[in-house]
């Protein structure tokens, strides 16, 4: 059973708008949440996180919002940039697990000029 | 701010044959390393935590007699794909916890192994 989802593939923004990357977990017990770009044949590269005590975390054009009761994050880029195409991954983990993160499948960004 | 070397980035190799993937962290002791694989379309899956100086915690269905890690430094960390068979190919990715920066965790950049 998947602990972490990203329901949604694929998603196609254009330039200049908002785009908005969904991730849903079931775990309780995730107090610890990341996102990753990633583009082809490369390793993934973290942008931004957020601890499960807080439920937004801003860093420039990024922004992570939580919604513990509803186990759900979401990451919005704005505006968004042709160069953010890529996979985006959610991440999460919790302490008792040694802090081993469990990924989503993952959500193809393609930004259009 | 903190890199992991991988290397080969990609190799093809025969059926029956073994393949070494090495990881290093350039500057800073990795105590902790992590091996992935990723399938096309999936998710990142964890196959295996290392410790240095220690065995390897291998997850649920990986073959610890399969895929050999070592950890023999804080900055070397190897993963070797023994008699390799075409389900063998995959996309590898190594990642380093640096305890610091990032929650910890620093990536790779993946070996894309083909098994002819």
């Amino acid at each position: 059973d998947q602990q972490v989802k990203q329901n949604s593939p694929s998603l196609s923004v254009q330039e200049g708008r908002i785009s908005i990357l969904n991730c849903d977990y079931t775990n309780s017990m995730f107090d610890y949440f990341l996102w990753y770009k990633k583009y082809p044949a490369e390793g993934p590269t973290f942008l931004i996180s957020i601890s499960s005590i807080k439920d937004k975390n801003e860093d420039g054009r990024f922004t992570v919002f939580l919604n513990k009761s509803a186990k759900h994050l979401s990451l919005h880029i704005v505006p968004s940039q042709p160069g953010d195409s890529a996979v985006y991954f959610c991440a999460a983990s919790d302490v008792g697990s040694q802090g081993n993160l469990i990924f989503g499948k993952g959500t193809k960004l393609s930004v259009k000029p | 701010g903190a890199v992991v070397s991988q290397h080969p980035s990609w190799v093809i190799c025969k059926s029956g044959t073994s393949v070494k993937i090495e990881c290093r962290s350039l500057d800073f002791q990795a105590t902790t390393m992590f091996w992935y694989r990723q399938f096309p379309k999936q998710s990142l899956m964890l196959m295996a935590t290392s410790n240095e100086g220690s065995k390897a915690t291998y997850e649920q269905g990986v073959e610890k007699d399969k895929f050999l890690i070592n950890h023999a430094s804080l900055t070397l960390s190897t993963l070797t794909v023994t008699s390799a068979h075409p389900e063998d190919s995959s996309f590898y990715i190594c990642s380093a916890r640096t305890a610091t920066i990032n929650y910890g965790y620093t990536f790779g950049s993946g070996t894309r192994l083909t098994v002819v």
